[in-house]
């Protein structure tokens, strides 16, 4: 069965720039959740989407916006941007709506550097 | 909100010898903590967990403990491998959270 898919695997755009992140989950997921993995530190929640409606959003700026997909697949949008979104961006899947209800499987990831 | 501290940064250990990875959290209501290892490349992967009404858990090499009145939890790798060289992240949740709050990693060495 293939994981948790995500396109493309690097990515390098310049400031002000727009960008988009995609994913599909495991099979039979209907949750997908995002994050961002800064450089030596630990991941960051940025949204939750389950049965394609937002559960949860993190402390990132309105710059950052997603949507699910009728087929559960996710887009992550970010707009304006700045040095500082370079960064490895996750995506994971899940069966449950909560984090502690189901294990989340892990994409690779998209690696974007911003120039 | 939940803020998780993770030490070591960095752990060098001998082939064969133990790895233990220590972690504290904030939020006195988390009750799932999940242990992932990433590797080179890779998205992490979750290689243990434990709940709030077990105190230890192992599965083969790998245990994880709890203490919840101290609010810290650690992992323990023994016997370890080359194969167990990656960063570990450890993360908190409550049950009814959307996010998982990850502590900053510890990038784990093997020593041949």
């Amino acid at each position: 069965d293939a994981g948790v898919t995500q396109s493309p695997t690097h990515l390098i755009k310049t400031r002000g720039q727009h960008v988009t992140l995609r994913c599909s989950p495991i099979s039979g997921h209907k949750s997908v959740s995002w994050y961002q993995q800064v450089l030596g530190q630990g991941p960051q929640f940025i949204f939750q989407y389950y049965e394609k409606e937002e559960r949860g959003r993190g402390n990132f700026p309105d710059r950052f916006s997603a949507r699910q997909f009728p087929n559960y697949s996710s887009e992550l949008n970010v707009n304006a941007l700045l040095l500082g979104d370079s960064a490895l961006y996750l995506c994971a899947s899940s069966l449950a709506v909560w984090v502690a209800g189901a294990e989340a499987f892990f994409g690779q990831g998209t690696r974007l550097t911003v120039v | 909100g939940e803020n998780v501290e993770q030490h070591p940064s960095t752990l060098s250990v001998q082939e064969g010898d133990s790895a233990v990875i220590k972690c504290t959290y904030s939020d006195s209501a988390s009750n799932y903590f999940p242990w992932y290892k990433q590797e080179l490349g890779k998205g992490p992967q979750l290689i243990i967990d434990i709940r709030s009404n077990v105190g230890e858990k192992k599965d083969q090499r790998i245990a994880v403990t709890l203490n919840k009145t101290a609010k810290h939890f650690s992992l323990h790798i023994t016997e370890t491998q080359p194969e167990d060289s990656a960063v570990y992240f450890c993360a908190a949740a409550r049950s009814n959270d959307y996010k998982l709050s990850f502590g900053a990693g510890t990038t784990v060495t093997v020593r041949a």
